[in-house]
């Protein structure tokens, strides 16, 4: 079946610093992968996305590889600010119009001055 | 335009009462997705409607839960009887698909249970 393991949380980390969250995944075929970014109180809203290997999605600083290769997702940002503490989430559609999701378990982030 | 409303955010119960959580998809939107996040369980699909219709409701837990969509701007989620076990946070999330791609997936704000 199709499946997203995430890095286990929190990870702490000081303003300025690099980030990587890991996320790997199972799935057949050509899935479309998502990262979806929780804040405290909010639901989920998508950060970045990418559908075919070898792309890269980016969104205000985040960045993710889909490297069929080693069937991984990892997001990175250069330099986190305090506003980035929320919960990170790896997605994955098994294919291009599927309607679900397959989340992966989320990991924290918090970030200090 | 509006996103994803949820009603009530916050609703605190005894044990044994009955629950009902609303929600209103975005307009346009033809799915509509209730979820359930726990710290121990993370999230959770419950079940998804397609215009109007539950196409998937294996992820609802047991009987003591049921959902509704009557029209394509409501659905509710309801538990009857609740129990602590229920306690979670609840997402509704509603998205269209257009030909090849996925659809971003929007969510509510969520609707807070307690149940004592």
């Amino acid at each position: 079946g199709n499946s997203v393991t995430q890095m286990e949380g929190p990870v702490t980390l000081s303003e300025e610093a690099f980030l990587t969250i890991n996320c790997t995944y199972t799935a057949t075929g050509y899935p479309s992968l998502f990262w979806y970014v929780q804040y405290p109180g909010e639901g989920l809203q998508l950060l970045l996305k990418a559908t075919k290997a070898d792309d890269k999605g980016s969104n205000k600083g985040f960045e993710a590889t889909y490297r069929k290769e080693t069937t991984s997702f990892h997001l990175e940002k250069g330099s986190v600010q305090v506003s980035d503490s929320a919960v990170y989430f790896c997605a994955l559609s098994p294919y291009s119009g599927y309607s679900t999701l397959t989340f992966g378990k989320g990991t924290m982030l918090l970030v200090s001055p | 335009d509006a996103g994803v409303i949820q009603s009530p955010r916050h609703e605190v119960t005894e044990m044994g009462q009955e629950v009902t959580l609303r929600c209103k998809p975005i307009s346009g939107h033809d799915y509509l997705f209730w979820y359930r996040q726990t710290m121990m369980r993370g999230l959770e699909l419950l079940i998804y409607f397609n215009n109007n219709v539950p196409i998937d409701d294996s992820g609802m837990p047991e009987d003591r839960f049921s959902a509704k969509m009557p029209n394509a701007s409501f659905s509710t989620l309801k538990i009857q009887p609740s129990e602590p076990r229920d306690s979670a946070v609840y997402f509704c999330a509603s998205k269209t698909i257009t030909g090849k791609d996925t659809g971003e997936l929007f969510f509510g704000e969520g609707s807070r249970l307690t149940v004592l």
